[in-house]
């Protein structure tokens, strides 16, 4: 089963538009990863937040985790063409010592020239 | 050093028949783990890999499913007697042991198409 739900499920921006996805998820974490999938095929490790963290950045991504809420939300700033993809959330709740991830449906983003 | 790495790349097969998917981690990582993703939806959880053995087979969605792992290295999904809903993209990660908790390493998936 999906933990994690992303918001909007798709996402259409000119470049150099900001572009922001949500995810909220059900259960307690540990930490929670952003990663992205480009035509279906592998996906690429973007950014991971532990629990214990309200922010973080990389580059033109900035995540944010709110617990209380059960949301986090990915940033990216001046979107350029080659952002375009799908973007999924997964949440890492250790499971007998390995971090079993959970991901969501994803965000399907559309970067235009 | 390489990926992770997947074969086939793409697969098309006859309802009723077994299958064989294939994937070779990243050298050293002794954890690996089978997704499945059907269209436009996000990733489903099979089997995890904690060198040759199983600890988490719980998502593997019948027992025509299954997988093995020899040698704490390449590992095989096999699914038998294949049915129309298996057709999907079969994804294959790896992650070092220790922390418990790090970003898994996926390989570019193989697309299964079940006629």
């Amino acid at each position: 089963s999906q933990q994690g739900e992303e918001d909007p499920q798709a996402l259409s921006i000119q470049e150099g538009e900001n572009a922001t996805m949500n995810c909220s998820y059900k259960t307690s974490i540990n930490n929670l990863q952003w990663y992205r999938q480009n035509s279906g095929r592998g996906l690429v490790h973007l950014i991971l937040i532990r629990s214990n963290e309200r922010e973080k950045h990389s580059g033109r991504l900035r995540v944010t985790l709110d617990t209380s809420k059960k949301s986090s939300s990915l940033l990216i700033t001046a979107s350029r063409a080659a952002d375009t993809a799908s973007y999924f959330c997964a949440t890492d709740a250790i499971t007998g010592g390995y971090n079993k991830l959970i991901f969501g449906a994803g965000t399907r983003l559309a970067v235009h020239p | 050093g390489a990926g992770v790495s997947q074969s086939p790349s793409n697969k098309v097969t006859e309802k009723g028949k077994d299958v064989e998917l294939r994937c070779d981690p990243i050298s050293g990582h002794t954890a690996l783990y089978w997704y499945r993703q059907s269209l436009g939806q996000g990733l489903e959880f099979l089997i995890y890999f904690q060198g040759n053995s199983a600890p988490d087979k719980s998502g593997l969605p019948s027992d025509r499913f299954s997988a093995e792992r020899t040698g704490g290295s390449v590992s095989t999904l096999t699914i038998q007697r294949t049915q129309q809903e298996d057709s999907a993209v079969y994804l294959c990660a790896s992650s070092p042991v220790a922390p418990a908790w790090r970003e898994q390493f996926f390989g570019p998936g193989t697309r299964l198409t079940v006629l």
